[in-house]
C-alpha cells in the first residue's frame, strides 16, 4: 500500500491565482480530512469527509473548497489564492467505525505552499 | 467542543536524559487521546494512543503516555532520550464515535548531545 499521498510536495502560487492539492488514498478508508499546520498553531481542521458525495467544513474552511467523488480522492481547492494560505496542509484519512484501528489516522507528507 | 493545551512550545533535554511533554484537554464529553510525532520535513505518526483500559499507554520508540481523568491529562514521557528524539510532538483528542482530531499547538523537543 502507497497509503496517503499527496501532491504536489512543494507549491508556489501568486495572488489569485487558483490550484487543486491533490490527496489520495489506498486503503479503503472511509474518512478523509485535510488539515494546514502553521507555527506555533499545530494542525488545523480545513475539510473533512465521511464517504463520497459527503463533505463538511472543520475549524477553519475559509478560501477552500472541497469534494469527494470517490473513496480514494479528496482535492483541496483554492480558488483565490491569499497571501494568508501559505502553510503546510497535510491530508489525512482514517476508517469510520467500530473498529479499534477506526481510531488513527494516517497522514500524507504534506505540500508546502506558499503564497506571494 | 474539545480543546488541547501544550503548555510547553520547547523542551530542551541533554542526551539520554528523560522527558516529559504535557498535555491537558478540554471536553465535556468521552475522549480518545493521541500522540504524534513529526520529524523534519516529514509528516505526522502516531506514537501512541489511549482508547480505554488501561491508563498507562506504551507506544513506539520507547514513549509511553498516563492518563490521568481526574486532572485531564495525557503526559508524554520517555526514560532516556537520544538524539534521535529531535522532533515535534502533537498531542491531540478526539470525541468518541467521531472522527475529527483536534491538535495541540505542538512542543519542539530538541536533545542535546
Amino acid at each position: 500500500n502507497a497509503g496517503v499521498t499527496q501532491t504536489p510536495k512543494f507549491q508556489v502560487l501568486k495572488t489569485g491565482q487558483s490550484m487543486t492539492l491533490q490527496c489520495a488514498q489506498d486503503m479503503n478508508h472511509e474518512y478523509m480530512s485535510w488539515y494546514r499546520q502553521d507555527p506555533g498553531m499545530g494542525l488545523r481542521l480545513i475539510h473533512y469527509s465521511v464517504g463520497a458525495g459527503i463533505t463538511d467544513q472543520g475549524e477553519v474552511p475559509n478560501g477552500y473548497n472541497v469534494s469527494r467523488s470517490t473513496t480514494e480522492d479528496f482535492p483541496l481547492r483554492l480558488l483565490s489564492a491569499a497571501p494568508s494560505q501559505t502553510s503546510v496542509y497535510f491530508c489525512a484519512s482514517s476508517y469510520s467505525g467500530g473498529l479499534a484501528d477506526a481510531y488513527e489516522q494516517y497522514f500524507g507528507p504534506g505540500t508546502r505552499l506558499t503564497v506571494t | 467542543a474539545q480543546s488541547v493545551t501544550q503548555l510547553d512550545s520547547q523542551v530542551p533535554v541533554f542526551e539520554e536524559a528523560p522527558v516529559e511533554l504535557r498535555c491537558n484537554y478540554s471536553s465535556s464529553v468521552s475522549v480518545y487521546l493521541f500522540w504524534y510525532v513529526q520529524y523534519p520535513n516529514q509528516g505526522l505518526q502516531l506514537l501512541l494512543k489511549y482508547l480505554s483500559g488501561s491508563t498507562l499507554v506504551k507506544g513506539i520508540n520507547g514513549f509511553e503516555a498516563e492518563f490521568n481523568k481526574s486532572q485531564t491529562s495525557f503526559h508524554l514521557r520517555k526514560p532516556s532520550v537520544h538524539i534521535s528524539d529531535t522532533a515535534e510532538y502533537f498531542c491531540a483528542v478526539r470525541q468518541t464515535g467521531a472522527n475529527n482530531l483536534f491538535f495541540g499547538t505542538g512542543t519542539r523537543l530538541t536533545v542535546i548531545p
